[in-house]
């Protein structure tokens, strides 16, 4: 069964310092993945999704993510962080059986301090 | 510019009463999903339909029904509330081929 871990559910980092949010996947099959960002009183939006083209992925707001294999990750990153990137993030696999069913991780909250 | 509405963004209900959450998608979309949202657990999936009147069990069924009797619109209901179900209840919506769900605002639901 897919499934996927997010390390850490709160981050905080300083207004334009690097963002890196953590997820690992599990998967018996090549998976697809997904990162969705949640703003405060709204619902999720995709950021970005890894297909098995390639490698790295660039999403919105400057965001981009790297899948590797070898260490089953599936980390984000932003290169600089502003204040509206403020939320919650989650990391997300898309399941082998059809019906495009995902398991979500547990989020983690990002904190951007001035 | 697609979209997925719910019908309320705030409900307060007691304990036992018959609740009803409502999503509507307007891009005629196969699939659509519910899902409860709580602190430190991520999303969950609940139920989860690919076409009118069919529906599958998520992770997280007990207490919850659904009912698709339309192709935009996707209903969970609680037919006997519990202060357990305090949550955020979030609807997603996906084309049968298609990788990103579309979700609705959220409903957050408090049982008293």
């Amino acid at each position: 069964a897919q499934s996927v871990t997010q390390l850490g559910s709160h981050v905080s980092v300083s207004e334009g310092a690097l963002v890196l949010l953590r997820c690992n996947y599990s998967s018996s099959v090549p998976p697809y993945l997904f990162w969705y960002v949640q703003y405060p009183n709204q619902g999720l939006q995709l950021l970005l999704k890894y297909t098995s083209a390639a490698t790295l992925v660039k999403g919105i707001n400057g965001f981009e993510a790297e899948f590797k294999k070898s260490e089953t990750s599936f980390h984000l990153t932003k290169p600089s962080a502003h204040m509206s990137d403020a939320a919650e993030y989650f990391c997300a696999v898309r399941h082998s059986g059809g019906y495009q069913k995902v398991t979500f991780g547990t989020g983690t909250k990002l904190q951007v301090i001035p | 510019d697609v979209k997925v509405t719910q019908s309320s963004r705030y409900l307060v209900k007691r304990t036992g009463e018959k609740v009803f959450l409502e999503c509507v998608q307007d891009m005629d979309h196969e699939n659509m999903f519910w899902y409860r949202q709580d602190p430190g657990l991520g999303l969950r999936l609940i139920y989860f339909s690919y076409d009118v009147k069919m529906k599958e069990k998520g992770d997280i069924p007990e207490g919850y029904s659904v009912s698709r009797e339309k192709k935009e619109r996707f209903s969970l209901i609680l037919e006997s509330a519990s202060t357990n179900q305090t949550s955020m209840y979030l609807c997603a919506s996906t084309p049968r081929s298609g990788d990103e769900q579309f979700f609705g605002p959220g409903t957050r639901l408090t049982v008293l």
